[in-house]
C-alpha cells in the first residue's frame, strides 16, 4: 500500500459527459502528480501541483483541468468526454518537488462509451 | 529530455537472476537513472535510482555503466512477484519538477516457473 488513495477504481460514462477523479495523497506529501496511461502505454504526465499551486504542465488537454484543495487532496476534472479519452488515471505524490521517489495509487479506469 | 531505449519483453527462470538493459546514450551530466516497476493492474512503485555509482538495496542493484550511456537493472534472484513492466527514466536533478517525463513502453519482465 503506497498510501495514495484514488476514487473511484472504476468509472464508465458516455462521450460528451464530464467526470471528476479524486486523489488523496500520502500524509505529509505536498505535491500531487497526475498521469494518464493508455491501453499497454507508457504514463504520460499530465500536470503536478505542489501545496495547493500547479507547479508544472505536460501535455493535458483543455477539455481537462486539475485543481489541489488546502488539505492537499487533488482532483482532476475531465469534460466533454470522447472515445480515446479512456484510459488508466493515476496520482502520484512526493513530500516536495524534487524527491527522488514518487508514491503511486492504484489509478482510476475511466472508461468512455 | 534525453530518452532511454529497453527491450519490449524479457523472459527469466524463477529463482534465477534477471538483468534488465536500459540504453541512454543522450543522457547528460544532471540526470539520475531510475527505475520504476508497474505490476499487472497496480501503479508504478519505485525500485532504485542512481547518479554514477552502482546502487543496491532491498529490491534490486543498477550497475551504471562508466561512460554513463547504458546501465542494467538487476534482480538476483526472480520470482513470480518479480513479473511486471520495468520503465528506465531519467531525471534533470536541475528540473524543480522532477516527473514531467513521458515514461516510454518499458521492459516486461516474464518470470516462468
Amino acid at each position: 500500500d503506497s498510501g495514495v488513495t484514488q476514487t473511484p477504481k472504476h468509472l464508465i460514462t458516455a462521450t460528451g459527459q464530464r467526470v471528476t477523479l479524486r486523489c488523496s495523497p500520502r500524509s505529509g506529501d505536498l505535491s500531487v502528480y497526475w498521469y494518464q496511461q493508455s491501453l499497454d502505454q507508457g504514463l504520460q504526465f499530465l500536470i503536478q501541483y505542489y501545496n495547493g499551486e500547479e507547479r508544472a504542465k505536460g501535455n493535458i488537454l483543455e477539455r481537462f483541468s486539475a485543481q489541489q484543495f488546502p488539505d492537499l487532496h487533488s482532483e482532476l476534472n475531465l469534460s466533454s468526454l470522447e472515445l480515446g479519452d479512456s484510459a488508466l488515471y493515476f496520482c502520484a505524490s512526493s513530500p516536495q518537488t524534487q524527491n527522488t521517489e514518487a508514491f503511486f495509487g492504484q489509478g482510476t479506469r475511466l472508461t468512455v462509451v | 529530455d534525453a530518452k532511454t531505449t529497453q527491450p519490449n519483453s524479457m523472459e527469466s527462470n524463477e529463482e534465477e537472476p534477471v538483468h534488465l538493459p536500459c540504453n541512454h546514450s543522450t543522457i547528460s551530466g544532471t540526470d539520475y537513472i531510475h527505475w520504476y516497476r508497474q505490476l499487472p493492474s497496480q501503479g508504478p512503485e519505485y525500485v532504485i535510482h542512481g547518479l554514477t555509482s552502482n546502487v543496491n538495496n532491498r529490491m534490486a542493484s543498477l550497475a551504471i555503466a562508466e561512460d554513463r550511456k547504458s546501465s542494467t537493472l538487476i534482480l538476483h534472484r526472480a520470482t513470480l512477484r518479480d513479473a511486471a513492466v520495468y520503465y528506465c527514466i531519467l531525471r534533470d536533478v536541475r528540473m524543480d519538477s522532477n516527473y514531467q517525463l513521458i515514461w516510454g513502453a518499458g521492459t516486461k519482465l516474464i518470470i516462468k516457473p
